[in-house]
């Protein structure tokens, strides 16, 4: 079946860095999503992207479809400590998601 | 406009037990669907359903059954709860799509979770 690999599985990093993590499939999506997880809650929607090479940003997230449409990545710039979560990628095509694995993200002030 | 809630938002079951998860969404979306989260295996597709009085199965549809009887609602029901069922189970809807145009009414929306333990 399809499957998504998303990289780091985690990360600990101090306030202020910037934060990169990504996305890749052996399949071609139409979209690229990028949700994050806070702990006993839903996935929200950070960034949704719909066209290849299209970059898109959202205040200090910055997420690109990748050309070939079979990755994606998102960065985080200057992070701070209400950026822990889990980050999940997800492809989707016809109507159904198809989740990463998730990047756990730990910020030390 | 509340988005899409879930009941209940935690349940001990009995193995052999049954049950049934409640979604409902305020949103006309079209689209609903049921994911299970794993530790490690990210959020996997077990039913969906593309309008009222439709289902389909997704990745991991073993041991499920739904029902989409009004489009606000989508149920989940556990015939005889295992072990392996022992999950976050999340709720999540969209607007309909168009198959070969994405657009942003494909985005997916998710309720707030069911923790779910199976003795």
């Amino acid at each position: 079946g399809q499957q998504l690999n998303q990289s780091p599985q985690s990360m600990f990093i101090q306030e202020g860095e910037d934060v990169s993590m990504n996305c890749t499939s052996s399949s071609i999506f139409n979209t690229w999503l990028w949700y994050k997880q806070d702990p006993g809650e839903g996935p929200v929607l950070l960034i949704a992207l719909y066209k290849a090479g299209e970059l898109t940003s959202n205040g200090r997230l910055t997420a690109q479809f990748g050309i070939t449409r079979k990755d994606s990545f998102l960065n985080i710039s200057a992070s701070i400590p209400s950026d822990v979560g889990i980050y999940f990628c997800a492809g989707q095509l016809g109507g159904k998601l198809i989740f990463g694995q998730g990047t756990e993200l730990s910020v030390k002030p | 406009n509340a988005g899409v809630t879930q009941t209940p938002k935690f349940r001990v079951l009995k193995t052999g037990q049954s049950m049934t998860l409640l979604c409902a969404q305020d949103m006309n979306h079209e689209y609903m669907y049921w994911y299970r989260q794993d530790p490690g295996m990210g959020l996997r597709l077990i039913h969906y359903s593309v309008g009222e009085g439709t289902t389909a199965k997704g990745e991991v549809p073993d041991g499920y059954n739904v029902s989409r009887l009004k489009k606000q609602n989508f149920l989940l029901g556990l015939e005889s709860a295992a072990p392996s069922q022992t999950s976050v189970y999340f709720c999540a809807s969209s607007y309909r799509f168009d198959l070969w145009v994405a657009s942003r009414q494909e985005t997916q929306y998710f309720g707030p979770g069911t923790r779910l333990l199976v003795l």
